[in-house]
């Protein structure tokens, strides 16, 4: 069975800063996807940005970038530039492929961003 | 386009009483999920649908639960004999089901669910 944990239920950062959020994950797969997941207070989950395990480049997003680690079954999310409208839930997420199989999702992180 | 809707928002019922949610997907989506949040959690699967095939159950969903999508496009989820354990927000998503790895699932906004 696949899990997700992270271990940061709250952070925060200050306007403008960068923040990191920590996500590890077992699998026995060897082909699989990781995402991060935004959702904002009373609003919509929405993809932020996915990783394909395979790839050894990390996926960047505009102010959004990963840190994979397949061998140490790790995948940080760097926020750079914080702005007030990333005040949100992060969830870290698995996939044995893309949107074709179910989304296992970690406990999440509130990450506040402070003005 | 105007995203994945679900209806209702917000349900509150006593326990025993059935409830019937309803998600509408992105049309041209083939593929809808359901997943369920209880508060402070990530998402937990509960089932999926390849149009109107539903492919896969969790073990979260008890013999109480049923899923339906009638004809491929918009999929119902009732619980019947409502427990205090079933309050959560239910969530629908749905993807285009491409076998990519840019495919996305796009989530809908929730059914909050408060069983008394």
């Amino acid at each position: 069975a696949q899990t997700v944990t992270q271990s940061q239920p709250e952070m925060s950062v200050q306007e403008a800063e960068t923040v990191t959020l920590s996500c590890t994950y077992d699998t026995s797969e060897s082909n699989y996807y990781l995402f991060w997941y935004k959702q904002p207070p009373s609003r919509q989950m929405i993809l932020v940005i996915r990783q394909e395990a395979y790839k050894q480049q990390n996926a960047t997003e505009n102010r959004f970038s990963v840190n994979f680690q397949k061998a140490a079954k790790s995948f940080s999310l760097k926020i750079s530039d914080s702005q007030l409208g990333d005040t949100a839930m992060y969830f870290c997420a698995f996939s044995r492929k893309t949107s074709y199989d179910k989304v296992i999702f970690g406990p999440g992180t509130s990450l506040s961003v402070i003005p | 386009d105007t995203g994945v809707s679900q209806d209702p928002r917000h349900k509150i019922t006593k326990r025993g009483q059935n409830v019937t949610f309803r998600c509408d997907p992105i049309s041209e989506h083939n593929r809808l999920y359901w997943y369920r949040q209880t508060l402070g959690q990530g998402p937990e699967f509960l089932t999926y649908f390849q149009n109107e095939a539903q492919l896969e159950k969790s073990r979260l969903l008890s013999d109480r639960f049923s899923a339906e999508r009638p004809k491929g496009s918009f999929s119902t989820l009732e619980i019947q004999r409502t427990e205090q354990g079933d309050s959560a927000m239910y969530l629908c998503a749905s993807s285009l089901g491409l076998n990519s790895s840019t495919d996305t699932q796009y989530f809908g906004p929730g059914t909050r669910l408060t069983v008394l």
